[in-house]
């Protein structure tokens, strides 16, 4: 079975900075991985779809890299703000059925 | 704008009832998912439904069973509601096949089961 990881679980940082979030998973037989947005007590916000044979993809100040061979993805923020403040889950999407698994998630604080 | 919505934000329901969550999508995708999420657990799936009349178990479909009679919405039912059941339910859905797969979900519905 597909095991999602995510680091850290939370993290605090002050506005302005530019941070990187992690996700691992144990199965690269994947079709695509997905950062998605979380606020608190809402659905989830789709960020940023990388295709299985992307290595990047990017939407403003969010980067995002996939690694299949390493079995890892990263999300970068750059000058993060404190609307960007909620919990971030990557997803990775399976071969059979299009079935998506899910990370525990990194609950982001930015301090103004 | 594409668009998930699930029928309701909050439900209150005895223990015992029969619920029903319906969740309507309007971008003509083939699959729908249904999620749990609970503190400390993430998300789990519970069922999916690849097709019209179509349904798969996913990782915890006990206490649950899923209705999909036409494309575009999919159906959650819980059939004796449990307090274990307590939750925030979430609907997806997502295109079949290999590229432009993004998902995309619904709200949300916090059941809270008394």
């Amino acid at each position: 079975k597909q095991e999602v990881t995510q680091i850290p679980a939370a993290l605090s940082v002050p506005e302005g900075e530019n941070l990187v979030l992690n996700c691992s998973f144990t199965d690269s037989a994947i079709y695509n991985l997905q950062w998605f947005r979380q606020d608190p007590g809402k659905g989830l916000t789709s960020l940023l779809l990388i295709q299985s044979s992307q290595r990047e993809q990017t939407s403003g100040r969010l980067n995002a890299s996939l690694d299949k061979s390493s079995g890892r993805s990263t999300l970068y923020i750059a000058a993060s703000q404190p609307g960007d403040s909620a919990t971030y889950l990557c997803a990775v999407e399976l071969y059979n059925f299009n079935k998506f698994y899910f990370g525990s998630g990194t609950k982001l604080n930015v301090k103004p | 704008d594409v668009k998930v919505t699930q029928s309701s934000r909050y439900l209150v329901k005895r223990t015992g009832e029969k619920v029903f969550l319906e969740c309507v999508q309007d971008m003509d995708h083939e699959n729908m998912f249904w999620y749990r999420q609970d503190p400390g657990l993430g998300l789990r799936l519970i069922y999916f439904s690849y097709d019209v009349k179509m349904k798969e178990k996913g990782d915890i479909p006990e206490g649950y069973s899923v209705s999909r009679e036409k494309k575009e919405r999919f159906s959650l039912i819980l059939e004796s509601a449990s307090t274990n059941q307590t939750s925030m339910y979430l609907c997806a859905s997502s295109k079949n096949g290999q590229e432009n797969t993004e998902a995309f979900f619904g709200q949300g519905t916090r059941l809270t089961v008394v």
